[in-house]
Protein backbone atom coordinates (compact mmCIF):
# COMPACT_ATOMS: atom_id res chain seq x y z
CA UNK A 1 0.00 0.00 0.00
CA UNK A 2 0.83 3.92 -0.68
CA UNK A 3 2.55 5.43 2.16
CA UNK A 4 3.61 8.70 2.61
CA UNK A 5 5.82 10.66 5.49
CA UNK A 6 6.56 13.95 6.14
CA UNK A 7 9.19 14.30 8.63
CA UNK A 8 8.57 18.01 9.94
CA UNK A 9 5.98 17.34 12.50
CA UNK A 10 6.19 20.97 13.86
CA UNK A 11 8.06 23.64 12.51
CA UNK A 12 8.47 27.68 13.70
CA UNK A 13 10.21 30.14 11.79
CA UNK A 14 9.99 34.41 11.78
CA UNK A 15 9.05 35.73 8.91
CA UNK A 16 10.79 36.35 6.13
CA UNK A 17 12.51 33.39 6.92
CA UNK A 18 12.66 30.63 4.19
CA UNK A 19 10.70 27.75 3.79
CA UNK A 20 11.15 23.89 3.00
CA UNK A 21 8.59 20.98 4.09
CA UNK A 22 9.54 17.51 3.22
CA UNK A 23 7.25 15.10 1.69
CA UNK A 24 8.35 11.40 0.34
CA UNK A 25 6.04 8.71 -0.76
CA UNK A 26 6.94 5.19 -1.40
CA UNK A 27 5.48 3.87 -4.59
CA UNK A 28 6.95 3.85 -7.76
CA UNK A 29 5.06 3.72 -10.49
CA UNK A 30 2.97 6.76 -11.56
CA UNK A 31 1.64 9.07 -8.85
CA UNK A 32 -0.32 12.51 -8.43
CA UNK A 33 0.71 14.79 -5.96
CA UNK A 34 -0.51 17.08 -3.56
CA UNK A 35 -0.01 19.91 -1.25
CA UNK A 36 -3.20 20.45 1.01
CA UNK A 37 -3.42 23.68 3.98
CA UNK A 38 -5.68 23.69 6.71
CA UNK A 39 -5.51 27.23 7.68
CA UNK A 40 -6.87 27.49 11.94
CA UNK A 41 -10.72 26.95 11.99
CA UNK A 42 -10.74 27.12 8.03
CA UNK A 43 -11.17 24.19 5.64
CA UNK A 44 -8.58 21.72 3.98
CA UNK A 45 -8.00 23.68 0.53
CA UNK A 46 -5.72 22.43 -2.09
CA UNK A 47 -2.21 24.69 -2.13
CA UNK A 48 -0.57 22.64 -5.45
CA UNK A 49 -0.42 20.17 -7.16
CA UNK A 50 1.93 17.79 -9.67
CA UNK A 51 0.06 15.55 -12.55
CA UNK A 52 2.82 15.80 -15.09
CA UNK A 53 4.96 17.73 -17.35
CA UNK A 54 7.68 20.19 -15.72
CA UNK A 55 8.56 18.99 -11.85
CA UNK A 56 8.11 22.14 -10.18
CA UNK A 57 4.47 23.63 -9.68
CA UNK A 58 3.68 26.82 -8.52
CA UNK A 59 0.51 26.95 -6.53
CA UNK A 60 -1.18 30.43 -4.68
CA UNK A 61 0.45 32.31 -2.19
CA UNK A 62 4.15 31.55 -3.22
CA UNK A 63 4.27 28.75 -2.99
CA UNK A 64 5.89 26.55 -5.13
CA UNK A 65 6.90 22.16 -4.79
CA UNK A 66 9.90 19.92 -6.82
CA UNK A 67 8.61 16.39 -7.77
CA UNK A 68 12.09 14.25 -7.61
CA UNK A 69 10.84 10.70 -8.70
CA UNK A 70 14.26 9.26 -8.55
CA UNK A 71 14.24 10.70 -4.41
CA UNK A 72 10.21 9.87 -4.39
CA UNK A 73 9.92 13.48 -2.89
CA UNK A 74 7.54 16.60 -3.29
CA UNK A 75 9.04 19.32 -1.00
CA UNK A 76 7.10 22.32 -0.41
CA UNK A 77 8.96 25.24 -0.38
CA UNK A 78 8.53 29.37 -0.12
CA UNK A 79 11.63 31.49 -0.03
CA UNK A 80 10.18 34.06 2.51
CA UNK A 81 6.79 33.26 5.07
CA UNK A 82 4.63 35.60 6.50
CA UNK A 83 2.38 35.35 9.73
CA UNK A 84 -0.50 34.53 7.57
CA UNK A 85 0.98 31.08 6.04
CA UNK A 86 0.60 29.57 9.92
CA UNK A 87 -1.70 26.65 9.55
CA UNK A 88 -1.32 22.91 9.02
CA UNK A 89 0.19 21.20 6.04
CA UNK A 90 -0.58 18.00 4.08
CA UNK A 91 0.90 16.28 1.84
CA UNK A 92 -0.64 13.82 -0.06
CA UNK A 93 -0.86 11.38 -3.35
CA UNK A 94 -2.42 9.41 -5.77
CA UNK A 95 -1.43 6.04 -6.84
CA UNK A 96 -2.35 5.70 -10.52
CA UNK A 97 -3.00 2.27 -10.84
CA UNK A 98 -2.41 0.74 -7.47
CA UNK A 99 -5.04 0.21 -6.47
CA UNK A 100 -7.30 -0.55 -9.68
CA UNK A 101 -10.55 2.22 -9.32
CA UNK A 102 -9.33 3.68 -6.03
CA UNK A 103 -9.57 7.21 -6.67
CA UNK A 104 -8.63 8.17 -3.04
CA UNK A 105 -5.61 10.08 -1.46
CA UNK A 106 -3.28 8.91 0.97
CA UNK A 107 -1.95 11.84 3.16
CA UNK A 108 0.86 12.35 5.55
CA UNK A 109 0.83 12.90 8.94
CA UNK A 110 0.88 16.64 8.54
CA UNK A 111 3.40 19.43 9.39
CA UNK A 112 2.29 22.66 11.88
CA UNK A 113 4.13 25.76 10.75
CA UNK A 114 3.74 28.55 12.95
CA UNK A 115 5.04 31.71 11.88
CA UNK A 116 6.36 34.32 14.69
CA UNK A 117 5.54 38.23 13.84
CA UNK B 1 -16.94 27.55 -6.48
CA UNK B 2 -17.58 23.53 -5.31
CA UNK B 3 -19.50 23.59 -1.96
CA UNK B 4 -19.16 20.84 0.18
CA UNK B 5 -21.42 21.06 3.15
CA UNK B 6 -21.65 18.99 6.83
CA UNK B 7 -24.40 18.67 8.43
CA UNK B 8 -23.22 19.82 11.64
CA UNK B 9 -20.00 21.18 13.09
CA UNK B 10 -19.95 19.85 16.38
CA UNK B 11 -21.42 16.61 17.84
CA UNK B 12 -21.72 15.03 21.44
CA UNK B 13 -22.99 11.39 21.79
CA UNK B 14 -22.83 8.19 23.72
CA UNK B 15 -21.34 5.55 23.52
CA UNK B 16 -23.29 2.94 22.09
CA UNK B 17 -25.64 5.49 19.71
CA UNK B 18 -25.70 5.26 16.20
CA UNK B 19 -24.29 8.15 15.02
CA UNK B 20 -25.19 9.75 11.59
CA UNK B 21 -22.96 12.47 9.67
CA UNK B 22 -24.11 13.81 6.56
CA UNK B 23 -21.99 15.36 3.96
CA UNK B 24 -23.38 16.84 0.82
CA UNK B 25 -21.72 18.76 -2.61
CA UNK B 26 -23.52 20.97 -5.10
CA UNK B 27 -21.08 20.36 -8.17
CA UNK B 28 -22.62 16.76 -9.37
CA UNK B 29 -19.12 15.22 -8.90
CA UNK B 30 -19.04 11.55 -9.32
CA UNK B 31 -16.76 10.68 -6.16
CA UNK B 32 -16.79 11.31 -2.50
CA UNK B 33 -14.78 10.67 0.53
CA UNK B 34 -15.14 10.37 4.05
CA UNK B 35 -11.43 10.98 6.34
CA UNK B 36 -11.08 10.93 9.98
CA UNK B 37 -8.30 13.54 10.93
CA UNK B 38 -6.52 12.89 14.01
CA UNK B 39 -2.95 14.68 15.22
CA UNK B 40 -0.30 13.33 14.17
CA UNK B 41 -2.13 10.98 12.04
CA UNK B 42 -2.88 13.14 9.44
CA UNK B 43 -6.15 12.30 7.50
CA UNK B 44 -6.69 8.52 7.09
CA UNK B 45 -9.39 6.96 4.45
CA UNK B 46 -12.69 5.47 6.00
CA UNK B 47 -14.87 4.78 2.80
CA UNK B 48 -15.11 6.51 -0.48
CA UNK B 49 -18.05 6.01 -2.83
CA UNK B 50 -17.57 6.68 -7.14
CA UNK B 51 -21.03 6.14 -8.12
CA UNK B 52 -24.23 6.47 -6.56
CA UNK B 53 -24.81 2.76 -4.26
CA UNK B 54 -21.51 1.93 -5.03
CA UNK B 55 -18.79 2.14 -1.98
CA UNK B 56 -15.51 0.98 -1.32
CA UNK B 57 -13.66 0.08 2.12
CA UNK B 58 -10.97 2.93 2.63
CA UNK B 59 -8.41 2.07 5.07
CA UNK B 60 -9.96 2.17 8.12
CA UNK B 61 -13.42 1.33 7.94
CA UNK B 62 -13.92 -0.97 11.02
CA UNK B 63 -17.01 0.28 13.08
CA UNK B 64 -18.17 2.61 10.16
CA UNK B 65 -20.86 1.91 7.48
CA UNK B 66 -21.59 4.65 4.68
CA UNK B 67 -24.97 5.30 2.58
CA UNK B 68 -24.83 6.63 -0.82
CA UNK B 69 -28.59 7.31 -1.95
CA UNK B 70 -28.40 10.35 -4.34
CA UNK B 71 -25.22 11.48 -6.23
CA UNK B 72 -24.97 14.74 -4.20
CA UNK B 73 -25.19 13.20 -0.29
CA UNK B 74 -22.92 10.71 1.12
CA UNK B 75 -23.34 9.78 4.55
CA UNK B 76 -21.81 8.08 6.85
CA UNK B 77 -22.66 5.95 10.24
CA UNK B 78 -21.29 4.86 13.48
CA UNK B 79 -23.11 1.96 14.09
CA UNK B 80 -22.48 1.71 17.91
CA UNK B 81 -20.15 4.77 18.59
CA UNK B 82 -17.17 4.72 20.95
CA UNK B 83 -14.66 6.05 22.25
CA UNK B 84 -11.99 5.57 19.82
CA UNK B 85 -14.38 7.39 17.67
CA UNK B 86 -13.73 10.30 18.76
CA UNK B 87 -12.49 12.85 15.95
CA UNK B 88 -12.63 14.93 13.44
CA UNK B 89 -14.76 13.79 10.45
CA UNK B 90 -13.80 15.47 6.89
CA UNK B 91 -16.08 14.94 3.70
CA UNK B 92 -14.69 15.60 0.07
CA UNK B 93 -15.97 15.15 -3.23
CA UNK B 94 -14.10 15.11 -6.80
CA UNK B 95 -15.20 14.80 -10.52
CA UNK B 96 -14.11 11.71 -12.06
CA UNK B 97 -11.32 12.07 -14.89
CA UNK B 98 -8.82 9.41 -13.89
CA UNK B 99 -5.93 12.05 -13.57
CA UNK B 100 -6.14 12.41 -9.84
CA UNK B 101 -8.57 14.44 -8.79
CA UNK B 102 -8.42 17.93 -6.97
CA UNK B 103 -10.73 16.68 -3.83
CA UNK B 104 -12.46 19.33 -2.08
CA UNK B 105 -13.46 19.11 1.11
CA UNK B 106 -16.02 20.18 3.74
CA UNK B 107 -15.87 22.31 7.01
CA UNK B 108 -15.91 18.93 9.10
CA UNK B 109 -17.36 17.70 11.84
CA UNK B 110 -15.89 17.57 15.16
CA UNK B 111 -17.54 14.25 16.79
CA UNK B 112 -16.91 13.82 20.64
CA UNK B 113 -17.90 10.20 21.75
CA UNK B 114 -18.35 9.76 26.09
Amino acid sequence: AQSVSQHNHHVILSEAASLELGCNYSYGGTVNLFWYVQYPGQHLQLLLKYFSGDPLVKGIKGFEAEFIKSKFSFNLRKPSVQWSDTAEYFCAVNSLGLDTGRRALTFGSGTRLQVQP
Amino acid sequence: DVKVTQSSRYLVKRTGEKVFLECVQDMDHENMFWYRQDPGLGLRLIYFSYDVKMKEKGDIPEGYSVSREKKERFSLILESASTNQTSMYLCASSISSGLGETQYFGPGTRLLVL
